[in-house]
């Protein structure tokens, strides 16, 4: 099985600040990579797919970029709506397996 | 617009069997995957399966093989996720989302409490 593992687990910053989220994944998942952004008591939300591409209606703050192992999510100027938790997703598909990282709770400073 | 809309809370005891439903709409309810995800309080995502309507392919977590199973009503575009031998540390909020690749469209959540 592919484990992922997201850092940092918990994160603290500034309104405007960069903040950047990392993934590594246990072996090549090529770009079979998603970020989502929950908060508390809603469904997650999806942000990124496929490592770097904007879901439609996100901010383009938002980013994501990497390909094989390592991999980057990245808020440019961080805004107060930002605060929830972050997760990581890959995907095998064939067959149709996921896996979570464990999480990264995004607090404002 | 798409909507997943998934059945109410539930309260079971240990050793009983829970089957969530997802009702799909505004999209071709075939043409998609369906993932099932949850969430223990406190904890993060939890990827329990994955059901294709088109052809009923289903993977399921190691985890939970044996224990869950992922159903579909093509006719109702609805989803079921029925788990057994429920056990306490299978509280949890239980997610159904449109996926095929990411999930791009998720349900409410329903909770699934497990207590004696």
């Amino acid at each position: 099985d592919i484990q992922m593992t997201q850092s940092p687990s918990s994160l603290s910053a500034s309104v405007g600040d960069r903040v950047t989220i990392t993934c590594q994944a246990s072996q090549d998942i090529s770009n079979y990579l998603n970020w989502y952004q929950q908060k508390p008591g809603k469904a997650p939300k999806l942000l990124i797919y496929d490592a770097s591409n904007l879901e439609t209606g996100v901010p383009s703050r938002f980013s994501g970029s990497g390909s094989g192992t390592d991999f980057t999510f990245t808020i440019t100027s961080l805004q107060p709506e930002d605060i929830a938790t972050y997760y990581c997703q890959q995907y095998d598909h064939v067959p149709m397996l996921y896996t979570f990282g464990q999480g990264t709770k995004l607090e404002i400073k | 617009q798409v909507q997943l809309v998934q059945s109410g809370a539930e309260m079971k005891k240990p050793g009983a069997s829970v089957k969530v439903s997802c009702t799909a709409s505004g999209y071709t309810f075939t043409s998609y995957g369906i993932s099932w995800v949850r969430q223990a309080p406190g904890q993060g995502l939890e990827w329990m399966g994955w059901f294709n309507p088109s052809n009923e392919n289903t993977n399921y977590a190691q985890k939970f093989q044996g224990r869950v199973t992922m159903t579909t009503d093509t006719s109702t575009s609805t989803a079921y996720m029925e788990l057994r031998s429920l056990r306490s540390d299978d509280t949890a909020v239980y997610y159904c989302a449109r996926a095929t690749g990411a999930g791009d469209y998720w349900g409410q959540g329903t909770l699934v409490t497990v207590s004696s």
